[in-house]
């Protein structure tokens, strides 16, 4: 599993409310992945980083923000959140070779479940 | 636009007879597929692979074709487990893609009867 913890894993909080979520891996993965989780859409990119302070959008970044500052842990914020981004967040990293990991395969956390009311 | 489509929501099998889940992609770039399970509450996790440049891989119960002219991959599972009871997503990438991202399709959920 790439030793990948995500926290919180439960959150419940209030519309326009800043919430962060982290993850946060063991290896030295230089690539890392922000998803939700929706019912009929299945896994959709938020955000990712190819390293140190190097991120770039993904399919549904309208809303969030990221920040790496390290190798080990990748942040992903909600700057102001809405109820439709309660969600399921799972955090990935890509599988490096030279760690001994299946290459071009992704590796997922156990997820953090946020509820925005 | 979804890239990468599963169209049966949901599947039932007994047990011992075969799985097949399908998947459909519309991006000629995508080179390499992937498919994952994930049980309620747990992140998805990866269960086999497959190139392009091959058309069968297999591991165990589990095999995936590939069909590149009919952008079509399959995933056998045989014979299926009550444990083998999970939804399944199909994921595709691009050796060209930024970041070698991953596009997923929306999952099946799939009920192995006892």
């Amino acid at each position: 599993d790439a030793g990948i913890t995500q926290s919180p894993r439960h959150k419940v909080t209030e519309t326009g409310t800043p919430v962060t979520l982290r993850c946060h891996q063991t290896e030295n993965h230089r690539y890392m992945y922000w998803y939700r989780q929706d019912p009929g859409h299945g896994l959709r990119l938020i955000h990712y980083s190819y390293g140190v302070k190097d991120t770039d959008k993904g399919e549904v970044s309208d809303g969030y923000s990221v920040s790496r500052s390290k190798t080990e842990d990748f942040l992903l914020t909600l700057e102001s959140a809405t109820s439709s981004q309660t969600s399921v967040y799972f955090c990935a990293i890509r599988g490096d070779p030279g760690l001994g990991a299946k290459a071009d395969t992704q590796y997922f956390g156990p997820g953090t479940r946020l509820t925005v009311l | 636009d979804q890239q990468v489509k599963q169209n049966s929501p949901s599947l039932s099998v007994q047990e011992g007879r075969i799985s097949i889940l399908n998947c459909d992609y519309t991006n000629s770039m995508f080179d390499y597929f992937l498919w994952y399970k994930k049980y309620p509450a747990e992140g998805p996790t990866f269960l086999i692979s497959i190139s392009s440049i091959k058309d069968k891989n297999e591991d165990g119960r589990f095999t995936v074709f590939l069909n590149k002219s009919a952008k079509h991959l399959s995933l056998h599972i045989v014979p299926s487990q009550p444990g083998d009871s999970a939804v399944y997503f199909c994921a595709a990438g691009g050796s060209s893609g930024s970041a070698r991202q991953l596009t997923f399709g929306s999952g099946t959920q799939l009920t192995v009867l006892p």
